[in-house]
């Protein structure tokens, strides 16, 4: 059972370069999430998509687009990478009525 | 503003010695959650606690979410270098989003052998 899978683990982008982190889950999950960490900040949520067809801006959206392409996936775009967007994203997932989250083991980006 | 206050933020700490982790807020919270994260990975749910004054216990740790519910503890009894990682808290706010966790900033242990 895998989880939640991310890809790319690692990403050296350069400013302006655009990207796409790609999200899938296998646990037939309605809700899936965005988020970044970064040190000292803790876990922010970018976006969030409560089910599939619909999707909602987090604590830090801006420079981010999103993309629940099906019930499975879940797309987070960098359209113009900038140095701020350097962090460690994680794509993560639940059930909509309970309460465990589920993260996949994250994506690396570095905006140089 | 940061909704979720944990302290300390470093603990470095010899195996067999106790601690305590805490998770303090300003604002209720349906419910409260504790992860931890080993480097390189994702956190992973320790315990949910919902109930104001609940006492969960997992093995060697032991969760107590206040009675207000704005704040919660962690408490490690005799770690182990297998306990090392960063322990965040995520709260529920009451009457929000089922949909939206916020999370502290995480504490990191090093549990020294």
């Amino acid at each position: 059972n895998a989880g939640v899978t991310q890809t790319p683990k690692f990403q050296v982008l350069k400013t302006g370069q655009s990207m796409t982190l790609q999200c899938a889950q296998d646990m037939n999950h309605n809700s899936m999430y965005w988020y970044r960490q970064d040190p000292g900040m803790g876990l922010r949520l970018i976006y969030y998509s409560a089910s599939e067809g619909t999707t909602d801006k987090g604590e830090v959206p801006n420079g981010y687009n999103v993309s629940r392409l099906n019930k499975r996936e879940f797309s987070l775009r960098l359209e113009s990478a900038a140095p701020s967007q350097t962090s460690v994203y994680f794509c993560a997932s639940k059930v909509s009525s309970g309460n465990t989250i589920y993260f996949g083991e994250g994506s690396w980006l570095t905006v140089v | 503003t940061q909704l979720l206050e944990q302290s300390p933020q470093f603990l470095s700490i010899q195996e067999g010695e106790n601690l305590t982790v805490y998770c303090n807020s300003s604002s209720v919270f349906s419910s409260l959650q504790w992860y931890r994260q080993e480097p390189g990975e994702g956190p992973v749910l320790l315990v949910t606690v919902v109930t104001g004054g609940e006492v969960k216990k997992l093995k060697r740790l032991t969760f107590q979410f206040g009675d207000a519910r704005k704040d919660s503890s962690l408490h490690i009894t005799a770690a182990q270098p297998g306990d090392t990682g960063l322990y965040l808290c995520a709260g529920e706010r009451s009457g929000g989003s089922n949909y939206k966790l916020t999370f502290g900033k995480g504490t990191l242990l090093t549990v020294n052998p």
